[in-house]
């Protein structure tokens, strides 16, 4: 089984429905993140948390809204999907050190119509 | 605050050419993290290497290599004999030593080896 797991894998929804992504990991790390990526932008970092009480905003936090429901679980929410939000979405998890990379999903493509 | 450049968007080379993707960063903090990721076509995130501050030493691992220079603020990534198979989107990333140590990550370059 993955460490990471991300579900669902694919989802297509209309403009404003309101969608849950949920990643959930087995690698006993504190902190969770979640990024997306957009073709020519890289990754950008939505929200991530440090622990279940610490929730923080990326650079592209609107939108958006996440919940920290267990050490293991992070789940993202498009409040009210828009056409732009279309993308690759990525959760992944880090232990904390400066030097440790981060470990992703296989992440989530999601498709607003 | 934190910045990484993939300068070059796409890069199409022919099998067992030799490529160099470049990457440059910004950072005020003078201890940081420079990790190199690969996604390929089918689109999960391989971690290939990290990189401290401290320590300019190059890495070699079999047809890998990187070249980190603080100097120009730059930590290269050069495959040897380039295979079909390294054909994938590469992305630079930094995370800076202090504060929250977010991971920033550049554009990422698309490279595609063709046989």
């Amino acid at each position: 089984d993955a460490d990471v797991t991300q579900t669902p894998r694919n989802r297509i929804t209309k403009t404003g429905k309101r969608i849950m992504l949920e990643c959930s990991q087995t690698k006993g790390h504190d902190r969770m993140y979640w990024y997306r990526q957009d073709p020519g932008l890289g990754l950008r970092l939505i929200y991530y948390s440090f622990d279940v009480k610490d929730i923080n905003k990326g650079e592209i936090s609107d939108g958006y809204s996440v919940s920290r429901q267990a050490q293991a679980k992070f789940s993202l929410s498009l409040e009210s999907a828009i056409p732009n939000q279309t993308a690759l979405y990525f959760c992944a998890t880090s232990d904390g050190q400066g030097n440790s990379p981060l470990h992703f999903g296989n992440g989530t493509r999601l498709t607003v119509t | 605050a934190q910045k990484v450049t993939q300068a070059q968007t796409e890069i199409s080379v022919v099998e067992k050419e030799d490529v160099t993707l470049d990457c440059v960063y910004e950072t005020r903090d003078t201890t940081y993290y420079l990790f190199w990721y690969k996604q390929p076509p089918s689109g999960e995130l391989v971690f290939l290497i990290r990189r401290n501050s401290f320590d300019e030493q190059n890495e070699i691992s079999g047809r890998y290599s990187w070249n980190f220079q603080k100097s120009t603020s730059s930590f290269n990534f050069t495959i040897t004999a380039s295979q079909v198979v390294d054909s994938a989107v590469y992305f630079c990333a930094l995370r800076g030593g202090q504060g929250a140590q977010k991971l920033v990550f550049g554009q990422g370059t698309r490279l595609t080896i063709n046989p």
